[in-house]
Parts: C-alpha cells; structure tokens; sequence
C-alpha cells in the first residue's frame, strides 16, 4: 500500500520569504514523488516531480523539492515567496511498481501575505 | 492539444435526477482516472481506467454511481439517482504509460444537486 501525509492544513507567510510545504510517504518499491498546485476553481496542475537521480529537483514557477530516502520525506520549497503563489498544494506518491495509480495527500493551503 | 477536456463545467440538477459527467483525455494517454474532490473528504479517487479498461474501481462510492470508458477518446461517470451528498467538483486526469509521467488534470465539473 501507498500513502502520503501533508501534515500541515494550512502555512502562511509573508511575501519574500521563504516557503516550505511538508509531505512525507510511504510505498512499498521505490518512489515516484510529484507535487500538483491548484488555484480557485481549477483542476491540479502539475509542479515537479522525482523519479530518480539527483535528490533535489526544480520545477515550474521557482519551486523545488528535496527528496530524502532515509526520512520518507519530499518537501516543497520556494527561496521567496510570491503572493501569487497562494493555492492549495498536494503531495502524490506512486511506486514504481504501478505505472497507474497516484496516492495524494489531503493538501495544504498556502497563504502568502504582502 | 487542448489539455484534458470536461464537461459540463457547472452542472445543478435535482435530487433524484440522472447525471452524466463528460470527459475527453489527452491524446495517446492510455491513463484516465476520475475524481472526487470536496471539503470534507479532500480528493477521493473514484475509479481508474487503463486502455479503456477500469482497473480498480474500488473508490466508487455506491451502486449509484457508474463509469464506462467506450473508447480511447471519451470516458463518462453517471450518477443515478443523484443525492445532495454527490455535490463535489468532479475531476477527470489522464497520463501517459511513459512510467514516472505525471497525471493532466481536467477543470473539473461543479455538480450540485438539489
């Protein structure tokens, strides 16, 4: 079995700083590690994702994530925040065992103040 | 390509009624998976598709609810009878089987039933 937590609902924090949005996993094989980000009224929209190699990637926007085997953790990260940054992120797992089915954690609110 | 297309985008129909929810993938995914997001339960996975094929159908909330995959271009998930429970946004997303490739979210279709 696969699951994802997003331990924290919501994080707020002012406008240039730094980000982070917490999701640890577990699966089974190992991971393929995606980050979405939805906006009011859209579907998710895909940020960056690990599938192997270097434990740190970039995605869309500025964002990225460390992968950590030994902690099961996948962190979202953003250097300075952006007040249109402000969504609903979600963590997915999948093993690579599954070619198909995604887990996805229950979210987290970004808040980003001016 | 247009991305993954819904519709309808708003649906408000009365209790009891028959729904049917549209969704078109992109094409050359063989992936196609239906969604259920609200408040309460977060992001529900309702059923998956490979190849036209539903693959776990187990996040299917009741007999009430149903999906067909008639062909690689066109999927629907009906709902019948609808309840007010069902109100939710309904997602549709599509991927590759190019393995680690991340999910296409369609807009969702805001159901409201009355």
């Amino acid at each position: 079995a696969q699951s994802v937590a997003q331990p924290e609902d919501q994080v707020n924090v002012a406008e240039g700083n730094p980000l982070t949005v917490k999701c640890t996993y577990s699966v089974s094989g190992n991971p393929y590690l995606f980050w979405y980000v939805q906006y009011p009224n859209r579907g998710l929209q895909f940020l960056l994702k690990y599938i192997t190699g270097d434990n740190l990637v970039k995605g869309s926007y500025g964002f990225e994530a460390e992968f950590n085997k030994s902690q099961t953790s996948f962190h979202l990260k953003k250097p300075s925040a952006l007040v249109s940054d402000s969504a609903l992120y979600f963590c997915a797992v999948r093993d690579n065992t599954n070619a198909g089915k995604s887990t996805f954690g229950d979210g987290t609110t970004l808040t980003v103040k001016p | 390509d247009a991305g993954v297309i819904q519709s309808p985008r708003h649906e408000v129909t009365e209790m009891g009624q028959e729904v049917t929810l549209r969704c078109k993938p992109i094409s050359g995914h063989d992936y196609l998976f239906w969604y259920r997001q609200t408040m309460m339960r977060g992001l529900e996975l309702l059923i998956y598709f490979n190849n036209n094929v539903p693959i776990d159908d187990s996040g299917m909330p009741e007999d009430r609810f149903s999906a067909k995959m008639p062909n690689a271009s066109f999927s629907t998930l009906k709902i019948q009878p609808s309840e007010p429970r069902d109100s939710a946004v309904y997602f549709c997303a599509s991927s590759s089987p190019v393995w680690g490739t991340e999910a296409f979210f369609g807009q969702g279709t805001r159901l409201t039933v009355v």
